[in-house]
């Protein structure tokens, strides 16, 4: 069965500067994309950033990046230059080929000005 | 686009009652699927339809909760009886294809069972 873990329940991080979200995730798919979502309190779910299991860079969109370390099976974010309206939650979440997303619990971030 | 559209935007039933929400994916969109997301957790799938047929069903449980997509566009999930560990906020999200990316994720609904 396919397992998301996120260690920190929340976060906080200074205004402009940098900040990482662990993730690490289990699983015994050899082909399997990772998906970190933002939360904010308005509730929708907003996709920010994918990362396929055989893809040798990591992943970046714009102020995002996925920090991937397939053998350590964790998947990081990593938000540079923070922003007061990233105070969010942030889920990590995994699915292989055919199956459906399993998702992390989240961790809270907040941005202090 | 327009998104994935969810109504009622909150609801607070009293425990035993019914109550039911209403999903429209984004246009084209032949996978739909509903989440529950108890507080402080993360979303968990409730069902998967493809077309308006359905593909997983696994952790919806089925003696309170029911879903419907007629004609695979729109969708209903209904809750009947309602209990007090039903309150959450039920996500829809639909994509292009069954596979893993392109979801897009609604505002979801809400749900306060007293």
């Amino acid at each position: 069965a396919q397992k998301i873990t996120q260690t920190q329940p929340g976060m906080f991080v200074q205004e402009k500067e940098a900040v990482t979200l662990d993730c690490t995730y289990d699983t015994s798919d050899q082909s399997y994309g990772l998906f970190w979502y933002k939360q904010p309190s308005s509730g929708e779910m907003i996709f920010l950033i994918y990362q396929g299991s055989y893809d040798e860079q990591n992943a970046t969109e714009g102020r995002y990046s996925l920090n991937f370390q397939k053998a350590r099976k964790s998947a990081n974010l990593v938000i540079s230059a923070s922003q007061l309206g990233d105070s969010a939650m942030y889920f990590c979440a995994m699915s292989s080929y055919g199956q459906n997303f399993v998702f992390g619990p989240g961790t809270r971030l907040s941005v202090l000005p | 686009e327009a998104g994935v559209a969810q109504s009622p935007r909150y609801k607070i039933i009293e425990k035993r009652q019914s109550v039911a929400f209403w999903c429209n994916p984004i246009s084209g969109h032949a996978t739909l699927y509903w989440y529950q997301q108890i507080l402080g957790q993360g979303p968990k799938l409730l069902i998967q339809f493809q077309n308006n047929g359905v593909v997983d069903d696994s952790q919806l449980p089925k003696d309170r909760f029911s879903a419907e997509r007629l004609k695979g566009v729109d969708s209903t999930l209904k809750i009947q009886p309602a209990k007090l560990e039903d309150s959450a906020v039920y996500l829809c999200a639909s994509s292009s294809r069954p596979q893993n990316y392109g979801y897009t994720f609604g505002s979801g609904t809400r749900l306060t069972v007293v």
